[in-house]
């Protein structure tokens, strides 16, 4: 069975800081990957995702995540964060025949 | 286009009723999934439709269940509600279905049983 783990609940940060938000799976078959994020009552929307390809993937907004299919993580980065980033971030994976299964999520606290 | 709506966004219930839940999708979009979402378990996923059709389906008990429409609406119910379902419940679509598809989501609709 897929799992997701993101191994930081809560990440607080100071505006202009970088970020690193973690993220680490587990599957026997190949997978993608996904970032979601989820601001104060609100669904979720689709921030980036690994499909195949390049495993850098970049989102409009500059943040950017990385496959590494060895140490099977996809941790999400940013090198500058605004206060408006303030969000629950959510990593999720999924694979042919499967439903996406989600981690349970980060909070990205930005203060100034 | 229109984004994902459901209805309705809040509700209260008590202890052994049942609910329905409504979901319209994207215009277009034929793939419907609904998650539960707690503090406690964090999102997890219920079923997904395609085409009236559930290819789906998560670990939850037989009190759950859905259905798709031909016009792509989707609806759960929940019957005998317990407390532990008090939850967001949120539904999302996609064009199709597929495990590379974006899942595009609704707001959600914030169940409370009392």
């Amino acid at each position: 069975a897929q799992s997701v783990t993101q191994l930081d609940s809560q990440v607080p940060v100071f505006e202009e800081a970088p970020v690193e938000l973690r993220c680490n799976y587990s599957s026997s078959v190949s997978v993608y990957l996904f970032w979601y994020v989820q601001y104060p009552n609100q669904g979720l929307q689709l921030l980036l995702k690994y499909l195949s390809g390049s495993t850098l993937v970049e989102s409009i907004n500059g943040f950017e995540a990385e496959f590494n299919k060895s140490q099977t993580s996809f941790h999400l980065r940013k090198p500058s964060v605004h206060i408006s980033d303030t969000a629950e971030y959510f990593c999720a994976v999924s694979s042919e025949g499967t439903a996406l299964i989600f981690g349970k999520g980060t909070t990205l606290s930005v203060s100034s | 286009k229109a984004g994902v709506t459901q209805t309705p966004r809040y509700l209260i219930k008590t202890r052994g009723q049942q609910v329905t839940l409504s979901c319209s999708p994207i215009s277009g979009h034929r793939s419907v999934s609904w998650y539960q979402q707690t503090p406690g378990q964090g999102l997890q996923f219920l079923f997904e439709y395609f085409s009236e059709t559930q290819r789906n389906k998560g670990n939850f008990p037989g009190r759950f269940s859905g259905r798709q429409f031909s016009n792509s609406r989707s609806e759960m119910n929940v019957s005998t509600l317990e407390l532990g379902d008090s939850a967001l419940y949120l539904c999302a679509s996609s064009p199709v279905a597929g495990a590379r598809e974006t899942q595009y989501f609704g707001p959600g609709t914030r169940l409370l049983v009392l």
